[in-house]
């Protein structure tokens, strides 16, 4: 099955900084790569997602890059703001079935103002 | 529009002790999924259902059961609750395609 692979467990950049998380996957079948924002005390919130046809997709200061060789795939925020603070989780899809989510182990970003 | 709603939101049960969690949809979604959150974790699949009558394991399985006998409704049950099950349990639903939404999350403390 598949395995995704996150780091950094835990991230702190000063505001208006760009933030990177990163995450790995084992399964070549998998074609489907959504992030997920986590705010205390909430469910997880997609933010952005990617499919295996694209190299890159930005939304406003968020962007998802996949490098399908690799299996890696990378969440970049730009110009980060104190409600960027969250957890954040990667996934991966198991092409099969019911498409099921692998998820990575979170990533906690602390913005400092 | 509500979404994904889990009830209830908190509970502390002893040992032994069992209970249902109640997730409903109200996005005419097919796929239905159960989660658990543990730190340093992640999020790992308990059991899932690919529509109306239909439930499959996933990766944590042991210790739970689920019932999906209605198409807006996922139960999740402990029939008889241990300290490791204490953890954040998360519903979710998605559509044909792969989006998934997620519940607002269910706070269990076995003790």
């Amino acid at each position: 099955g598949e395995n995704v692979e996150q780091h950094p467990s835990t991230l702190s950049v000063q505001e208006g900084d760009s933030a990177v998380i990163k995450c790995t996957y084992s399964d070549s079948a998998s074609n489907y790569f959504p992030w997920y924002k986590q705010e205390l005390g909430k469910g997880p919130q997609l933010i952005i997602d990617i499919r295996s046809n694209v190299g890159e997709k930005k939304d406003q200061r968020i962007a998802v890059t996949l490098n399908k060789t690799a299996k890696h795939f990378s969440l970049h925020i730009t110009e980060t703001q104190p409600e960027d603070s969250a957890v954040y989780f990667c996934a991966a899809n198991e092409n099969q079935g019911a498409q099921k989510l692998v998820f990575g182990q979170g990533t906690r970003l602390t913005i400092n103002p | 529009n509500a979404g994904v709603t889990q009830t209830p939101k908190f509970r502390v049960l002893k040992t032994g002790q069992s209970m249902t969690l109640l997730c409903a949809q109200d996005m005419n979604h097919e796929y239905m999924y159960w989660y658990r959150q543990d730190p340093g974790m992640g999020l790992r699949l308990i059991h899932y259902s690919v529509g109306e009558g239909t439930t499959a394991k996933g990766e944590v399985p042991d210790g739970y059961n689920v019932s999906r006998l209605k198409k807006q409704n996922f139960l999740l049950g402990l029939e008889s609750a241990a300290p490791s099950q204490t953890s954040v349990y998360f519903c979710a639903s998605r559509t044909s395609g792969n989006t998934i939404y997620f519940g607002e999350g269910s706070w269990l403390t076995v003790v």
